[in-house]
């Protein structure tokens, strides 16, 4: 069975700390991709970054870093530095080659950034 | 600019009201998707459509009805069926290259309450 799992409903932080929104991810499938979106208060989701099973190359991009480990499953997100403006719900989501375009999404976490 | 369109922003459903939200896109994709999320919650497939006079049921399509006339548009009709309608809907599009590495982009999103 596919799945993802964003063990972190909620994080808090006070600006400027970094901080990591872990991703965890099952499938059997030797080639897929993985997806993360942010949602902030006004709803719509954003995407982030896509990575695929063949690429463990890990990528920053400015304040914002992914670490892609396919021996851990794992996905993480890392913000350096925090933001007010980092607050938002954050999304990770698998995509799988026979999917059917669909994503597998994980339920989500909220990160508050306190100033 | 590109992108995707839905309205109305807020939506009040009388009982027994059979209520449409609109998703317009001019990004020229050929992949549409209608999406329920529930407050704290993440995001659950009603429909989706690959193209023109297609689409097929998502994990919770109990209730809602989609048409899909033209490229551009997708419309999302909740039935008097659906007794819990009340909840943030989201629309999205994707181009439907085999391997599902294409990223979805999302509209600014529905919310339904019931009156």
């Amino acid at each position: 069975a596919q799945k993802v799992t964003q063990a972190q409903t909620e994080i808090s932080v006070v600006e400027k700390e970094d901080v990591t929104l872990d991703c965890v991810y099952e499938t059997r499938d030797t080639t897929y991709y993985l997806f993360w979106y942010k949602q902030p208060p006004s709803g719509e989701l954003v995407f982030l970054i896509r990575r695929n099973s063949f690429d463990e190359q890990n990528e920053i991009s400015g304040r914002y870093s992914w670490n892609f480990q396919k021996s851990t499953s794992s996905f993480n997100f890392t913000i350096t530095a925090s933001q007010v403006v980092d607050s938002a719900v954050y999304f990770c989501a698998l995509s799988l080659w026979d999917s059917n375009y669909q994503l597998i999404w994980g339920a989500g976490t909220k990160l508050i950034i306190k100033p | 600019d590109g992108g995707i369109t839905q309205s109305p922003k807020y939506l009040f459903r009388k009982e027994g009201q059979n209520v449409t939200l609109s998703c317009e896109q001019n990004l020229n994709h050929d992949a549409m998707y209608w999406y329920r999320q529930d407050p704290g919650q993440g995001l659950r497939l009603i429909y989706y459509s690959q193209i023109v006079n297609d689409f097929q049921k998502g994990d919770i399509a109990e209730g809602y009805s989609v048409s899909r006339e033209k490229k551009e548009s997708f419309p999302l009709t909740v039935t008097s069926a659906q007794k819990n309608p009340t909840a943030f809907y989201l629309c999205a599009s994707s181009h439907p290259r085999a391997g599902g590495d294409q990223p979805q982009h999302f509209g600014d999103g529905t919310r339904l309450s019931i009156l």
